[in-house]
């Protein structure tokens, strides 16, 4: 299986901030790879695809950057409303596997 | 407005078969490129894809629980199923079903999920 790492897994920023969350794959993904956004009591919601690709009604201030094994998160002019555990995920190869989660709060 | 609902029977006791049931709308199973997964997360803590079938009959498996999960589909219904027998109390989670198109796996859609307990 292909293990992803995801850091940290709590980050604590003020309003309006940049904040970047990181993943790294145990093997080259490809850039096979998401990210999704996790609300307290909701269910995960899919913000970025293809490692750089904005899902359909995400804000511009999300993006995604990466390749090979390396990958990242950033949320530029951070919102209240961006409070939300965040989690990576791999399809390049079954099983299909989420990296751990990044728990995001405002100071 | 595609949307997805997970149901299933809440509570149940260890050894028995957990019987979940994702029930879907505006999209069909049977179209080209379009799968529906299942995925699960222990409260507070990450997310488990278990499996996945595609509008071909294609099923996947985690091979982690591959032994014990059964998945299918009704497309006249616009609904999938899961089974996981013999559960025990590591099975209690928050269950989801999700969809994926184009053979991406990622998943676009997601259902609001469905608790499951396993206790004696």
């Amino acid at each position: 299986d292909i293990q992803m790492t995801q850091s940290p897994a709590s980050l604590s920023a003020s309003l309006g901030e940049t904040v970047t969350i990181e993943c790294r794959a145990s093997e080259d993904i490809y850039s096979n790879f998401a990210w999704y956004q996790q609300k307290p009591g909701n269910s995960p919601q899919l913000l970025i695809y293809d490692a750089n690709s904005l899902a359909d009604g995400v804000p511009s201030r999300f993006s995604g950057s990466g390749s090979g094994t390396q990958y990242s998160l950033k949320i530029n002019s951070l919102h209240s409303e961006d409070v939300a555990s965040y989690f990576c995920q791999q399809c390049n190869n079954y099983p299909f596997t989420f990296g751990s989660g990044t728990k995001l709060e405002i100071k | 407005q595609v949307t997805l609902k997970e149901s299933g029977p809440g509570i149940l006791q260890p050894s028995q078969t957990l019987s979940l049931t994702c029930s879907f709308s505006e999209f069909s199973l049977s179209i080209s490129d379009i799968c529906v997964s299942w995925i699960r997360q222990p409260s507070g803590k990450g997310l488990e894809w278990l499996a996945t079938i595609c509008w071909e009959d294609v099923k996947i498996f985690n091979p982690s629980l591959t032994n014990r999960l059964t998945i299918s589909k009704d497309t006249s219904n616009n609904q999938a199923f899961l089974k996981i027998t013999s559960v025990d109390t590591a099975d209690t989670a928050i269950y989801y079903c999700a969809r994926s198109q184009d053979n991406s796996g990622y998943f676009d859609y997601w259902g609001q999920g469905v608790m499951v307990t396993v206790s004696s």
